[in-house]
C-alpha cells in the first residue's frame, strides 16, 4: 500500500536549534518524494523534492532507499520556518499522497 | 511563479442544496488538476483526478455521483458537490499539474459550511 507517515504532530525547538521533521514512505516501485510547507493563512508550496537534490531556504531532504525515508533537516532553525510541514510522495500517476503533517513551532 | 485560483474562498449553504466549486489555473496550462479534502488539523486526502477533456477518477470511498468533476477547458476545473449535508463541510483544495515544470501547484482552498 502506498503510505506517508509523519510520526510527529508537533515539533517544537528554539531558534537557532537544528530541525529534524521524520518522513517515511512505502511504495512499490520508484516514487517521488516531496516536501510541501503551509505557512499561516496561506496555500500549500511546493519545499523542495528529491530529484533537485537543493537546498531550499536551509532545508535539506535525502532520500534513503534503504530505510524508506526522507526527512527534512535544518541545520539552525528561525522563527520564520514555523508552519506545517507535509512529506509527500507521487507515483506514476503524478497523484500526491501526503502524510499528516508536522507543525514546526519555532520559540524565540 | 504559477499561481492557481479558488472560487469562491468559502460558502455556506443549506442541506440538500448543491455547491460548484472553481479551480483555475491563470497562467499556465493544466491536463490535469487534482481535488482535495482537508479535514481540521489533518492533512489532504485526494478525492480525484481530473483530467481535461476525459471522465475524472475517483480516489476509493469517494462518491462520483456526490462530487461532480468537471474539466472543461485547460484551465479550468469544476467540483460540484450534490445534495450536500453538513457531513460535506470541510476545505476542499485544488491542485493543477504543470507539465513543462512537471509542478503542482495548489489553490487557497474553499471552506464549505453545510447547515
Amino acid at each position: 500500500a502506498q503510505r506517508v507517515t509523519q510520526p510527529e504532530k508537533l515539533l517544537s525547538v528554539f531558534k537557532g536549534a537544528p530541525v529534524e521533521l521524520k518522513c517515511n514512505y512505502s511504495y512499490s516501485g520508484s516514487p517521488e518524494l516531496f516536501w510541501y510547507v503551509q505557512y499561516s493563512r496561506q496555500r500549500l508550496q511546493l519545499l523542495l523534492r528529491h530529484i533537485s537534490r537543493e537546498s531550499i531556504k536551509g532545508f535539506t531532504a535525502d532520500l534513503n532507499k534503504g530505510e524508506t525515508s526522507f526527512h527534512l533537516k535544518k541545520p539552525f532553525a528561525q522563527e520564520e520556518d514555523s508552519a506545517m510541514y507535509f512529506c509527500a510522495l507521487s507515483g506514476s500517476s503524478y497523484k500526491l499522497i501526503f502524510g499528516s503533517g508536522t507543525r514546526l513551532l519555532v520559540r524565540p | 511563479g504559477a499561481v492557481v485560483s479558488q472560487h469562491p474562498s468559502r460558502v455556506i449553504c443549506k442541506s440538500g442544496t448543491s455547491v460548484k466549486i472553481e479551480c483555475r489555473s491563470l497562467d499556465f496550462q493544466a491536463t490535469t488538476m487534482f481535488w482535495y479534502r482537508q479535514f481540521p488539523k489533518q492533512s489532504l486526502m485526494l478525492m480525484a483526478t481530473s483530467n481535461e477533456g476525459s471522465k475524472a477518477t475517483y480516489e476509493q470511498g469517494v462518491e462520483k455521483d456526490k462530487f461532480l468533476i468537471n474539466h472543461a477547458s485547460l484551465t479550468l476545473s469544476t467540483l460540484t458537490v450534490t445534495s450536500a449535508h453538513p457531513e460535506d463541510s470541510s476545505f476542499y483544495i485544488c491542485s493543477a499539474r504543470d507539465s513543462h515544470t512537471d509542478t503542482q501547484y495548489f489553490g487557497p482552498g474553499t471552506r464549505l459550511t453545510v447547515l
